[in-house]
């Protein structure tokens, strides 16, 4: 089956600037995830949609990030304006459920460099 | 208090030698489920191996063993005979149930420990 599809790949971005990250899920899955990996730690968790709809957003920074799942399969994420600690990679990833033991699957991410 | 505890920032171990990555979590959720990813340096995020607090037996998955002391809140993961392609980050995840208000079964990450496979 095809894996979790992320684009871009890079992207390198002055402070100030929007951005945004794009993610298609394994088909079927009804559960979107985007973390925040930053450079030495663990990935941290910025949105879980359930279908089409918001499960958790505790984490995301709502005045400067948004994120969508349109018709509950692709979604985007969105920064704007960036800033100088968002550098980071940005990880997409998709289960089949969110519970116990439905492992996620991930894309390659998206490394973003603000400048 | 975090919830993902990895002590070993960094491991080596030798090529055909067994290795053991400490991980302790904490959770007063008695429904939750125990993850280990691989990160090689393209990346990408690799799932291993699970263990459900419930499960009465340590999970196996080919050289991935997970060594669950529930009493201890531990979850060690054993990778036996280990291969240069082993050399990566490795990160213990817990996704707690509903019982903890965490409705969401959101995945938390510890910080990683970093292995290295010697020749």
């Amino acid at each position: 089956e095809a894996g979790v599809a992320q684009s871009p790949r890079y992207k390198i971005i002055e402070k100030r600037q929007s951005v945004a990250f794009w993610c298609n899920p394994i088909s079927g899955h009804a559960t979107l995830y985007w973390y925040q990996q930053i450079l030495g730690q663990g990935p941290k968790l910025l949105i879980q949609f359930q279908n089409n709809g918001v499960v958790d957003d505790s984490q995301l920074p709502k005045d400067r990030f948004s994120a969508e799942r349109l018709k509950g399969v692709d979604s985007t994420l969105k920064i704007q304006p960036a800033k100088l600690e968002d550098s980071a990679v940005y990880l997409c990833a998709s289960s089949l459920v969110g519970t116990d033991n439905s492992p996620l699957h991930f894309g390659n991410g998206t490394r973003l460099t603000v400048t | 208090a975090q919830k993902i505890t990895q002590t070993q920032p960094g491991m080596f171990v030798q090529e055909k030698e067994a290795v053991t990555l400490d991980c302790t979590y904490d959770t007063s959720d008695p429904s939750y489920g125990l993850f280990w990813y691989k990160q090689p340096s393209s990346g990408e995020m690799i799932f291993l191996i699970y263990q459900g607090s419930y499960d009465q037996q340590n999970a196996t998955e080919g050289r991935y063993s997970l060594n669950f002391q529930k009493a201890r809140k531990s979850a060690n993961l054993v990778i036996s005979a280990s291969q240069l392609g082993d050399s990566a980050m490795y990160f213990c995840a817990m996704r707690e149930g509903g019982a903890s208000g965490a409705g969401s079964y959101q995945l938390t990450f510890g910080k990683g420990t970093k292995l290295s496979v010697i020749p």
